[in-house]
């Protein structure tokens, strides 16, 4: 069965460099969470994205912005890295159609090193 | 979202029941109970999820208590590859995008 897709799976970047990560959901699916996950720490909930509409917000930095394209593929782009930004970012997709019922598909992650 | 108070780690043994408690005495009636885990590194997997009746799948059962107050996922038949974090969450159900909050999972290691 076809999962969430990541990329790129591995990224450096330099500080005050930019990043995007893409985020492609399970067909059928219309909703799309982004979560950061440090070393040694839970995931923590940064945006989602309910038919290209933003649905609900955690603690995304303004730094950040992310956005749900017409064919519901989503991009995360952080500017201005911080050495604090290297982490496992992982996208997850769940089918909404106005319903949520709580079971997100997790995608494999990427990881970004800020040097 | 309610609170959830889950042991910070538990061992157990390669092919005997797994039970892993969780409370979450200020739920209210429209929160449901989700578990998650989280093999290291990988992203978090779905495990099962209920309201207020116990609830059984391939992968386990979860017992919720009348009061609803407090709920055990049980993995009947551990494998190593159950070693990971097991989040409990609670969360209102409903409108699509609403995020899933993970903290204070139990850290499940499964020994031969």
């Amino acid at each position: 069965a076809a999962g969430v897709i990541q990329s790129p799976r591995h990224l450096i970047k330099e500080k005050r460099e930019t990043a995007t990560l893409k985020c492609y959901p399970i067909p059928r699916h219309d909703t799309v969470y982004w979560y950061q996950q440090g070393p040694g720490q839970d995931p923590q909930f940064l945006i989602s994205f309910y038919e290209k509409m933003q649905s609900d917000k955690g603690s995304i930095p303004d730094r950040f912005s992310a956005q749900q394209f017409s064919d519901y593929h989503s991009e995360l782009n952080m500017s201005s890295l911080e050495l604090g930004d290297s982490a496992l970012y992982f996208c997850a997709s769940s089918p909404g159609g106005g319903w949520n019922t709580g079971e997100l598909f997790f995608g494999e992650g990427s990881r970004l090193t800020v040097l | 979202d309610a609170k959830t108070t889950q042991p910070t780690s538990m061992d157990c043994a390669e092919g005997r029941a797994a039970n892993l408690p969780c409370n979450h005495s200020t739920i209210s009636g429209n929160e449901y109970v989700y578990w998650y885990r989280q093999i290291h590194s990988q992203g978090p997997q779905y495990i099962i999820h209920g309201l207020k009746n116990n609830e059984t799948n391939e992968m386990a059962s979860l017992i919720i208590t009348e009061d609803r107050k407090s709920s055990t996922l049980i993995l009947p038949h551990a494998t190593l590859r159950d070693t990971a974090v097991y989040y409990c969450i609670v969360r209102v159900g409903g409108a699509a995008g609403n995020k899933l909050t993970f903290g204070g999972g139990t850290r499940v290691l499964v020994k031969p």
